[in-house]
């Protein structure tokens, strides 16, 4: 079974450009999450969708960061415009029904560069 | 909000020495789950607690939840090559469903 497929794998880019993050979770798992991953704050939950919807997205860093799941097999996040200090490495992973009763599944990450 | 703090943050050990990270929660969690991340890779589950006191064993690996269920440890026996990675916890935020995980433990084995 294919897993959590996260494009690019990795995406080096100039600062003010816009960066999109793609994703394609488990078929049939209800919950997806994407994570922000660096050595300072760790791995930071960014923002959830459940059925499609997000749920919670208090952890976006700013208004430069924005998420969309238009349907259920694709999600999106995009950061525009980009700055040095979005460079990280972003995970998507998804998860059935049960949200946090359940183990999430993550991508292989997609490594972003801002110079 | 709700914070979970791992420690040690790193761990030297000669292989066949034992291994235990340690992870504390500033609230009372549901579930906690438990992850590695190897170099380079992606976190992996390897298992959930949801009973107050509950203990899991996966071979050489020990899980532990506190009887407040706000702590929580990893223990492994005789460690391998292969135990190298980060070791995360992580607990459910407030009453969401999204996980807020620990900033992980690097194991690093000296063969």
């Amino acid at each position: 079974d294919a897993g959590v497929i996260q494009s690019p794998r990795h995406e080096v880019t100039e600062m003010g450009q816009e960066v999109t993050l793609r994703c394609k979770p488990i078929s049939g798992h209800d919950y997806l999450f994407w994570y922000r991953q660096t050595m300072m704050r760790g791995l930071e939950l960014l923002i959830y969708f459940n059925n499609n919807v997000p749920i919670d997205d208090s952890g976006m860093p700013e208004d430069r960061f924005s998420a969309k799941m238009p349907n259920a097999s694709f999600s999106t996040l995009k950061i525009q415009p980009s700055e040095p200090r979005d460079s990280a490495v972003y995970f998507c992973a998804s998860s059935p029904g049960g949200g946090s009763n359940q183990p999430q599944h993550f991508g292989d990450g997609t490594r972003l560069s801002i110079l | 909000g709700q914070q979970v703090m791992q420690i040690p943050q790193y761990q030297h050990v000669q292989e066949g020495e034992d291994f235990t990270t340690y992870c504390n929660s500033s609230t009372t969690l549901s579930n906690i789950q438990w992850y590695k991340q190897r170099p380079g890779g992606h976190p992996v589950f390897l298992i959930q607690l949801v009973k107050s006191g509950e203990v899991k064993k996966q071979k050489r690996l020990t899980f532990q939840f506190g009887e407040a269920k706000k702590n929580s440890s990893l223990h492994i026996t005789a460690t391998q090559t292969t135990d190298v990675g980060t070791y995360f916890c992580a607990g459910r935020r407030g009453g969401a469903d999204g996980l807020t995980f620990g900033k992980g433990t690097h194991l690093i084995i000296q063969p």
